[in-house]
């Protein structure tokens, strides 16, 4: 157990539908990082926050967003859900600076 | 464009070495991790090299040579519970990762 965790496990939508993904991090964890994974493919880097700020962002439209709280823990945002975005969204949580990044078990999202 | 490339799939039987191959084109490149990640399960870290050279953890050592682009995970000592998909990731200044496409593991008896 790494002591990431996130809501809901599983979650079916319909297309242009929003959702709301949520990871609360590791205890004492100021990164929260946010990856999304296609069936048989590497995680996809989607955006990172660190102390509540966007600090960088992969090759994803406008309509994935995120936030993240005081406490460190995180919510990723998908508007105008596409079947593409069917996936397992990671977040993973670390120490800037540090290597080691702390994954949840993920969210399996399903578009319909 | 960033790309890392790694086998698909790589077979072997229990007590076996096993070598995972990983050559990555990338910008901003600061490290290269390992992670494993079991079906249905989240990927967890296993090394992290930063310099040129060999890190030894357990039964799990990796390599890296930056003026190559290149670097190997090594799994000696194959128990089954390590059939999983191994993926490498350049780590970005950012600390953000970009993970290649993975490698699925297969350990028979």
């Amino acid at each position: 157990e790494t002591g990431v965790t996130q809501s809901p496990t599983h979650l079916i939508k319909t297309r242009g539908q929003q959702v709301t993904l949520r990871c609360s991090s590791q205890s004492g964890h100021n990164t929260v990082s946010w990856y999304q994974q296609a069936l048989g493919q590497g995680p996809q880097f989607i955006f990172q926050y660190y102390r509540e700020e966007e600090n960088g962002r992969g090759n994803f439209p406008p309509r994935f967003s995120g936030l993240q709280f005081p406490n460190y823990s995180s919510e990723l945002n998908v508007n105008a859900l596409e079947l593409d975005d069917s996936a397992l969204y990671l977040c993973a949580s670390s120490l800037k600076g540090q290597a080691e990044a702390f994954f949840g078990q993920g969210t399996r999202l399903t578009v319909v | 464009g960033q790309s890392l490339e790694q086998p698909s799939e790589v077979t072997a039987v229990e007590g076996a070495i096993v070598q995972i191959n990983c050559t990555y084109q990338t910008s901003g490149f600061y490290g290269l991790s390992w992670y494993q990640q079991h079906d249905g399960g989240a990927p967890t870290f296993l090394s992290y090299n930063a310099l040129d050279g060999l890190e030894e953890t357990g039964r799990f050592s990796s390599f890296l040579s930056r003026s190559d682009s290149y670097g190997y995970l090594l799994l000696q000592e194959l128990q089954m519970k390590d059939s999983a998909s191994y993926f490498c990731a350049v780590r970005h200044n950012t600390d953000k990762l970009i993970f290649g496409t993975g490698t699925r593991l297969q350990v028979f008896p």
